[in-house]
Order: structure tokens, then C-alpha cells, then sequence
């Protein structure tokens, strides 16, 4: 059973718009989330990362929002570009009684984000 | 400043071989954990090493071991290979600071195993 999901394949989105990514996660243990971006033929790289205890945290173009309610995360990408162009991988992480993550990250399936010029 | 290095890049290996992947961690890096990335999946955490012990496990059988040596490189060994095996296999390295880890992971490109 995933633990991590993102449901959306693949995304095509125009320069310029925004993109939005979504992921759901089911473990309630789960208190810290992070977003890989992944280019072919290379390993995934960080993007940006959010705890628990925010809802909102913003880096640039990139804004990663947390619903603990619900279980969801979303990733914002405003405005998109080009380069953007990438498999995009949520991820998930316990964290420890001294409030570190235990190391071991959960993906999801990974989204496809296509921007066209 | 060198990233995280994998070897070999590609190889085909035949259903019962046994395989080595090797890692170099990022300058700086201590702990090395490995993934397994099937065809249209996600990374699945294998292990992770730290101060040349298992730290910890993901749900993976006694085929697949790993070793980290002194200076942090680390290698990935699987046994009596099945089809499923395989797989691309990425290595990523953090440093583990006392106290907090962010779970930021630099990732290698990984290795493609074939198994025949």
C-alpha cells in the first residue's frame, strides 16, 4: 500500500502559468515532506522541504503549501518556465524524538510536469 | 567541488549473479543511504549507512547488503539476482549533524541494473 501518492501522472502546463502538483500521504507519522525534481539521465535533486508544524513555505517561483487535515501537499510553481520541465517525486519522513527526520524518505510515483513555451 | 559518483553507470548481469554498485558521497558527506528506482516508480529506500554501520533498513531481503568503508564510500551488493532486480539505483549522501536532519538527500545518477 503507498504511503505516498500522487495521483497525477503527467501535467502540461504553459510558460508563463502556474503549476500545481499534488500529493497525498496516508501515515499520520509523517512529519516532514520534500519535493525532488528529477531530470533524465541525472538523480534527483533537492527543491525545497516543509515540517509540520507550517503550512506554507515559500522559495522563489516555488511554494510547497501542507494540509495536515487532509493529508494533502501541494507544490506551486509560479511562474513556470521551460527548465521546469521535469519528473517532479514527493517525498515524506518521520521525524525522531530529537526532531531530526529518521533518513528514510518515502516517495511517491513521481508527476511529469511539461512546460511549453 | 565533486557531487556523489556511482559505478558502474549501466550493466547486465544474468538471473542468480551476484552485482557491486559503489558510491562516493559528496565532499563533506558522511552518511550514504541507497534507493532502488523501478520503471515508473518512485525511489524505495534500501539502507543507509553511517560510521560503517547499517543505520537503517528498508523492506528489502538478505540478498541486498551494503558495507561503508572509512573514507564514507559505500557499496551496494546483491545476491542470487531476480528479473525484478531489476532497476536504476541511486545513492545519496547527506551529512547527519547531531541533532537535526532535514532529510535533503544529493543524489548520484544512479546505476542501471539489467538482469537477464
Amino acid at each position: 500500500d503507498q504511503q505516498v501518492k500522487q495521483n497525477s501522472p503527467s501535467l502540461s502546463v504553459q510558460e508563463g502559468r502556474i503549476s500545481i502538483l499534488n500529493c497525498d500521504y496516508t501515515n499520520s507519522m509523517f512529519d516532514y515532506f520534500l519535493w525532488y525534481k528529477k531530470y533524465p539521465a541525472e538523480g534527483p535533486t533537492f527543491l525545497i522541504s516543509i515540517s509540520s508544524i507550517k503550512d506554507k513555505n515559500e522559495d522563489g517561483r516555488f511554494t510547497v503549501f501542507l494540509n495536515k487535515s487532509a493529508k494533502h501537499l501541494s507544490l506551486h510553481i509560479v511562474p513556470s518556465q521551460p527548465g521546469d520541465s521535469a519528473v517532479y517525486f514527493c517525498a515524506a519522513s518521520a521525524l525522531t524524538s530529537y526532531g531530526g527526520s529518521q533518513g528514510n524518505l518515502i516517495f511517491g510515483k513521481g508527476t511529469k510536469l511539461s512546460v511549453k513555451p | 567541488d565533486a557531487g556523489v559518483t556511482q559505478s558502474p553507470t549501466h550493466l547486465i548481469k544474468t538471473r542468480g549473479q551476484q552485482v557491486t554498485l559503489r558510491c562516493s558521497p559528496k565532499s563533506g558527506h558522511d552518511t550514504v543511504s541507497w534507493y532502488q528506482q523501478a520503471l515508473g516508480q518512485g525511489p524505495q529506500f534500501i539502507f543507509q549507512y553511517y560510521e560503517e554501520e547499517e543505520r537503517q533498513r528498508g523492506n528489502f531481503p538478505d540478498r541486498f547488503s551494503g558495507h561503508q568503508f572509512p573514507n564514507y564510500s559505500s557499496e551496494l551488493n546483491v545476491n542470487a539476482l531476480l528479473l525484478g532486480d531489476s532497476a536504476l539505483y541511486l545513492c545519496a549522501s547527506s551529512l547527519t549533524p547531531t541533532g537535526f536532519f532535514t532529510g535533503e538527500l544529493f543524489f548520484g545518477e544512479g546505476s542501471r541494473l539489467t538482469v537477464l
